[in-house]
């Protein structure tokens, strides 16, 4: 199986501009995470969607949101660009609660995409 | 609440030496514990995860952790050390809380291995 794809790998954008990241989760995964990584602040949580819900939303501002289509591939947007957004941000996929058959809907990750605000 | 401690943000070893990564968690709820690992420039891969069925748990490239319930401890070692295992390695902790599933990570610990 494909693992987890996030496009595009790299991206610059300038303060106040907004942008918006894709990420494919593994086939048959309804789950989609997200997570900021920083070296000040380490790995993030961010939110996750299940079959296209929003499940649980992590400490961050409103300026950050996410959707999830049918097809489980998940976009984030954060608008009004800062420049402590800049960070690598991870998308993790799973099966969704409880169908994994050791209950840990365990999280697999993509490569991460790298956003440089200026 | 549900933390995660590694003692350690760099860690220094010979290769063919024991690798030792220290991790102690706190959860109010049993929890799942994992290791990732970062290599340069990518994302987080899964080495191994403990699910309650056994304190023991063997990972990938060689890599085991030992579940301490008394000690709240998910060690990860590694019996020799090679150098491709230079990177950055993190444990996490998952109670699925409230049915949420959501990573709880350390600081994270950086591996180098010397010749």
């Amino acid at each position: 199986k494909a693992g987890v794809t996030q496009t595009p790998r790299y991206l610059i954008k300038t303060r106040g501009q907004q942008v918006t990241l894709s990420c494919s989760p593994i086939s048959g995964h309804r789950s989609v995470s997200w997570y900021q990584q920083t070296p000040g602040q380490g790995l993030q949580f961010l939110f996750e969607y299940f079959s296209e819900t929003q499940r649980n939303k992590g400490n961050f501002p409103g300026r950050f949101s996410g959707r999830q289509f049918s097809n489980s591939r998940s976009e984030m947007n954060v608008s009004t660009l800062e420049l402590g957004d800049s960070a690598l941000y991870l998308c993790a996929s799973s099966l969704g609660p409880g169908l994994a058959g050791d209950s840990t809907d365990t999280q697999y990750f993509g490569p991460g995409t790298r956003l440089t605000v200026l | 609440a549900q933390s995660v401690t590694q003692l350690g943000s760099h860690v220094s070893v010979s290769e063919g030496a024991l690798v030792l990564l220290r991790c102690n968690y706190s959860s109010s709820v049993p929890p799942y514990l994992f290791w990732y690992v970062q290599y340069p420039n990518q994302g987080l891969q899964l080495l191994l995860k403990y699910t309650s069925a056994a304190t023991l748990v063997k990972g990938i490239n060689g890599f085991e952790a030992e579940f301490k319930k008394s000690e709240t401890s998910f060690h990860l070692t590694k019996p020799s050390a090679h150098m491709s295992d230079a990177a950055e390695y993190f444990c996490a902790v998952s109670g699925l809380l409230g049915g949420y599933n959501k990573l709880i990570f350390g600081a994270g610990t950086r591996l180098a291995v010397h010749p």
